[in-house]
């Protein structure tokens, strides 16, 4: 089975940039997650979808930051536009249902200058 | 508030146990996890253990719970250096949001 895909993984820009964030969850899986990890500490949820509908974004940025699952499958993150506190790794998860154990993928790796 | 604390460093001699511990906020907690995270890689799943449970084995791996003190402890058997990495435990109650610790990092030395 095939596990949660992120691209890129890699993504350097300047700040007041825009950049988009792709991930692809496990087949099935309804609920998808995306995080931000700052360096030396743990990930902290960003925004949560049931299918294409947001269940959580009460962490979200939502001044620069926007997320859609509009087909209830793959999902973008964008950062519109990017500060400096933004660098970070920014990773999908997935999971059956809402209760259920969550899959992580990769992460992209994002430095703003 | 939502701080789910763990050490920060741990250095083990390879084939040592390990153990990392970590301190839960909320009782009412349901599943417990540990995730492995490696450098410049994602979160993998280690195990979790149901909040109904004192106890976990899976291989070398063994999970308490401490429901009373809202302790978690992670231990590893016959540590390898392939187990450097930085752990993660993690609390999440129902259709709450996943709570992460700050991580362990564990260093294993030949």
């Amino acid at each position: 089975e095939a596990g949660v895909a992120q691209s890129p993984r890699y993504k350097i820009i300047e700040k007041r940039q825009s950049v988009a964030f792709w991930c692809n969850p496990i087949s099935g899986h309804a609920t998808l997650y995306w995080y931000q990890q700052i360096l030396g500490q743990g990930p902290k949820l960003l925004i949560q979808f049931q299918n294409n509908g947001v269940v959580d974004d009460s962490q979200l940025p939502k001044d620069r930051f926007s997320a859609e699952r509009l087909k209830g499958v793959d999902s973008t993150l964008k950062i519109q536009p990017a500060k400096l506190e933004d660098s970070a790794v920014y990773l999908c998860a997935s999971s059956l249902g809402q209760t259920d154990t969550q899959y992580f993928g990769p992460g992209t790796r994002l430095t703003v200058l | 508030g939502e701080d789910v604390e763990q050490s920060l460093f741990l250095s083990v001699r390879e084939g040592d146990s390990s153990v990392i511990n970590c301190t839960y906020t909320d009782s009412s907690s349901t599943y417990l996890y540990w995730y492995k995270q490696e450098p410049g890689a994602g979160l993998q799943l280690l195990t979790y253990i149901f909040s109904n449970m004192d106890m976990k084995q899976d291989q070398r791996l063994t999970v308490l719970l401490n429901k009373k003190d809202k302790h978690l402890s992670l231990r590893i058997a016959d540590t390898q250096t392939g187990d450097s990495a930085i752990y993660f435990c993690a609390e999440k109650e129902g259709f709450q949001k996943l709570v992460f610790g700050t991580g362990t990092r564990l260093l294993v030395s030949p």
